[in-house]
Formats: structure tokens, C-alpha cells, sequence
């Protein structure tokens, strides 16, 4: 089976613009999340998808956003980029999620620079 | 809330040699998974190993097993015979559905030398 996926790899964003980043899951998978990764912060949960519904969401404003489509794929959107927002996003599949004991298989990443 | 901390921020190892990384946690939960992922410089996070809580045995993928001990909510990562695409950062991970995500550790960066 192919892996996850995301695209694209890199971005380089300036403030206030709003950026989307996609994420293909591994065939069959139905839940995916995303996490928000720096060097001061580590590795922090964002969201939750499974069957086009966010199932749960991470402490992040409400700038950060996200939906998923049938075919279990997933984009998230930042809107009125900070610098801050600079980080290396990480989406994970899973069959099921947080609906039960499970797995989750990492994306290779999108590097997002906000100058 | 669930913690989990990875004291060692640095470790280095020779080649063929062995090496323990170590990992506790807090939780008042009784069953949940355990995970030990591996970012080497390509970033890509990468599973190692994992273990159910519910389960006595230790679990091993190959070169790689774990020490888990329950009472003592700790989960250590020992790597036999070190290779040098070992290297890489290592955390451990706590899951305990239904709480979200994947709950990580700060990390631990692993050098091999050969």
C-alpha cells in the first residue's frame, strides 16, 4: 500500500495570507490528523478528522482549519498567517482514530515558512 | 491530562553497540497504547514500536524492543546492534482514545558513530 501523502512539501508564505495543505491517507484509512510541529513548542495536535467530520480539535485559534472529503483526504487552511505559523506540518492516518486503540502513520511533512 | 517526558535529550552511541532510551509517562487511564516513532533528518516520522497497555510482554520489532513497566509508567526503547541510519530524533508517545491525538514526548536526538 502507498503511504500518506502530503503536498505540497514546501511553502513559503508572507503575513496575512492564508495558505492549504493536503494530505492523502493510506488507502482504507478513515480518520486523519494533524499536528503542528517547532522547535519550542514539539509536537502538538491540531485536529481530527474521520468520515468528513472533525471529530476533535487541538488548542489552536480558530485561524487554523480543516476539512476532509469522501474519499478520506484532508486539507487544512490557515488564514492571516503569523510568523509564529512557521512549522513543519505532519498528517497521520489511521483506520479509525480516536474511536478506538490505533495506529497512526505519518506524512513526510509540509515546511511552512511565514516571513 | 496525559505527560509524557523524555529525560534525555542527547544520546550517542557507537556503532554495533547497544543503547536505552528512556521514556515515563502520567496517566490515570488503565488501557491505552504506547509508541516509539523515529524523525530522521528527512523529517519523515516513522513508527518503531508500540505496545498495548493491556498486554504483559514486552514488545520487539527486530533490533528494536522495549522495557515497559507498567506500575512504574515507564517505556523504554533498547536498540541492539546500532546502526548508523539509526540516527535520528526518537519520541515516545502516549494514545488513550477517546482523548485526541497522539500525546509526544520533547524528544530524544540519537547519534551513532561509526
Amino acid at each position: 500500500k502507498a503511504g500518506v501523502t502530503q503536498t505540497p512539501r514546501y511553502l513559503i508564505k508572507t503575513r496575512g495570507q492564508q495558505v492549504t495543505l493536503s494530505c492523502s491517507p493510506i488507502s482504507g484509512h478513515r480518520s486523519v490528523s494533524w499536528y503542528q510541529q517547532t522547535p519550542g513548542q514539539g509536537l502538538q495536535f491540531l485536529f481530527e478528522y474521520f468520515s468528513e467530520t472533525q471529530r476533535n480539535k487541538g488548542n489552536f485559534p480558530g485561524r487554523f482549519s480543516g476539512r476532509q472529503f469522501s474519499n478520506s483526504r484532508s486539507e487544512m487552511n490557515v488564514s492571516t498567517l503569523e510568523l509564529g505559523d512557521s512549522a513543519l506540518y505532519l498528517c497521520a492516518s489511521s483506520l479509525e482514530g480516536s474511536g478506538g486503540l490505533d495506529t497512526q502513520y505519518f506524512g513526510p511533512g509540509t515546511r511552512l515558512t511565514v516571513l | 491530562a496525559q505527560t509524557v517526558t523524555q529525560s534525555q535529550p542527547e544520546m550517542s552511541v557507537q556503532e554495533a553497540e547497544t543503547v536505552t532510551l528512556s521514556c515515563t509517562y502520567d496517566t490515570s487511564e488503565s488501557n491505552y497504547y504506547l509508541f516509539w516513532y523515529k524523525q530522521p533528518p528527512s523529517r519523515q516520522m516513522i513508527l518503531v514500536i508500540r505496545q498495548e497497555a493491556y498486554k504483559q510482554q514486552n514488545a520487539t520489532e527486530n533490533r528494536f524492543s522495549v522495557n515497559f513497566q507498567k506500575a512504574a509508567k515507564s517505556f523504554s526503547l533498547k536498540i541492539s546492534d546500532s546502526q548508523l541510519g539509526d540516527t535520528a530524533m526518537y519520541f515516545c508517545a502516549f494514545m488513550k482514545p477517546p482523548i485526541p491525538g497522539l500525546t509526544f514526548g520533547e524528544g530524544t536526538q540519537l547519534t551513532v558513530n561509526p
